[in-house]
């Protein structure tokens, strides 16, 4: 069965530096999203995108993140300078369109220092 | 107020017994109801999937959406030791992608 993957499992960045996570979505997928998960917190949204686009974002989403479909096939979130309170499980989802639910990936877990 | 409430548990219960998980919601607008289970160090798995009010059963898992009342629960029946899981609702107000919300999940064992 097609599946998300992301990559990589574990980051550890210094506090400040940026960091880029990586998700490869299902291939015929069309919409995309990043959530979030601190630990023992739930699941949070962060963004999705669609078309090439934001489609919509959550207040956790600020200038300090960005999202970037580089290729057909990647999908990026880079946070331009880490704090200590981004350390979390970062899941990217995906699904066909928007009358299917989302499919996730097994998440990168970003411990900050 | 919170959009999405879920009783995080940790529930246990023996092998075959039957499982009663809920979740209950503020927002009138959500009309889509999934159900994930998610294992240790890995991403939410999908198991239900439901829209508006009803019954859905799949299996050994049945979902229920009462939308009058903003409540719905995921029923597992003869449940496993590998059953054993945190299981997150999520709900979304339509079907043009938007996000999920979701609960904190419950933490469930089943023992053998």
């Amino acid at each position: 069965e097609p599946e998300v993957t992301q990559t990589p499992s574990h980051q550890v960045t210094q506090m400040g530096q940026e960091v880029i996570l990586r998700c490869v979505p299902i291939s015929n997928h069309l919409y995309f999203y990043w959530y979030r998960q601190i630990l023992g917190q739930k699941v949070e949204f962060l963004v999705s995108f669609y078309n090439n686009e934001i489609s919509e974002k959550s207040e956790i989403f600020d200038d300090q993140f960005s999202v970037e479909r580089p290729d057909g096939s990647n999908f990026t979130l880079k946070i331009r300078s880490t704090k200590l309170e981004d350390s979390a499980m970062y899941f990217c989802a995906s699904t066909i369109d928007g009358n299917q639910p989302q499919h996730f990936g097994d998440g990168t877990r970003l411990s900050i220092l | 107020q919170k959009e999405v409430e879920q009783d995080p548990g940790p529930l246990s219960v023996p092998e075959g017994a039957i499982v009663s998980l809920n979740c209950t919601y503020s927002n009138s607008a959500f009309q889509y109801f999934m159900w994930y289970r998610q294992y240790s160090r890995k991403g939410p798995e999908l198991l239900m999937y439901t829209y508006s009010s009803g019954n859905k059963e799949d299996g050994r898992f049945t979902a229920q959406v009462d939308k009058s009342s903003k409540y719905i629960s995921l029923f597992i029946r003869d449940s496993q030791p590998s059953d054993s899981a945190t299981y997150l609702c999520a709900m979304s107000p339509s079907n043009t992608g938007n996000q999920f919300y979701f609960g904190t999940g419950t933490s469930l064992t089943v023992i053998p």
